[in-house]
């Protein structure tokens, strides 16, 4: 059974920052994309950010770009979402989450996390 | 980006109900469209990809269909465990963007 569980969110201040890691089991974690997504409370979906399987590849969204770094370490099957200068917006439940397919078919966030909540405040 | 228009934003329906809710983008995308089931507190489940494509284990009564810029999630018959919150997302360009949400309750 594939499985994400997302670790890492607290209580943080404006221009904190905090480290989120998400640890996969059940897949051969090297050969997946991964992502970040975030939902505000009571809001919609936002996603964060993407890593390839080999990381040679990130993509941010501009919400969070220069601030988050995303990475993973593929022999502890750990994805990561280091987030600095963190900003009371930033407040919400991130969510890891596994590319449907390897690259190549159709995309889609299969399975997702739990998520875990990160609050930006003084 | 791409934007993704969903409606309606919520609706009520009765258990047995057909029930369809449409995802409109700002530019087209194929078939490059997802949609995602969130029940309250919880994590969101693949429902439909590739536009069209039931995801694993997901009940017949969902389907997709749809290309371009216009589609639609349909229900065919609602029961009570569908009651949630429905999303689109568009997977054809970065950065990957999201309808904002279809709210389904009970009548």
């Amino acid at each position: 059974e594939v499985q994400l569980l997302e670790s890492g969110g607290g209580l943080v201040q404006p221009g904190g920052s905090l480290r989120l890691s998400c640890t996969a089991s059940g897949f051969t974690f090297s050969s997946y994309p991964m992502y970040w997504v975030r939902q505000a409370p009571e809001k919609g979906l936002e996603w964060v950010s993407t890593i390839t399987g080999s990381s040679d590849s990130t993509s941010y969204a501009d919400s969070v770009r220069g601030r988050f770094t995303i990475s993973r370490d593929n022999s502890r099957n750990t994805l990561y979402l280091q987030m600095n200068n963190l900003r009371v917006e930033d407040t919400a439940i991130y969510f890891c989450a596994k590319r449907r397919v390897v690259s190549g078919g159709p995309g889609g966030f299969d399975p997702w996390g739990q998520g875990t909540l990160v609050t930006v405040s003084s | 980006a791409i934007q993704l228009t969903q409606s309606p934003s919520s609706l009520s329906a009765s258990v047995g109900d057909r029930v369809t809710i449409t995802c409109r983008t700002s530019q087209g995308i194929s078939s490059g469209l997802v949609w995602y089931q969130q029940k309250s507190g919880k994590a969101p489940e693949l429902l439909i990809y590739d536009a069209s494509s039931l995801g694993s284990g997901v009940p017949s009564r969902f389907s997709g269909s749809g290309f371009g810029t216009d589609f639609t999630l349909t229900i065919s018959s609602l029961q009570p465990e569908d009651f949630a919150t429905y999303y689109c997302q568009q997977f054809n360009t970065y950065p990957l963007t999201f309808g904002g949400g279809t709210k389904v309750e009970i009548k």
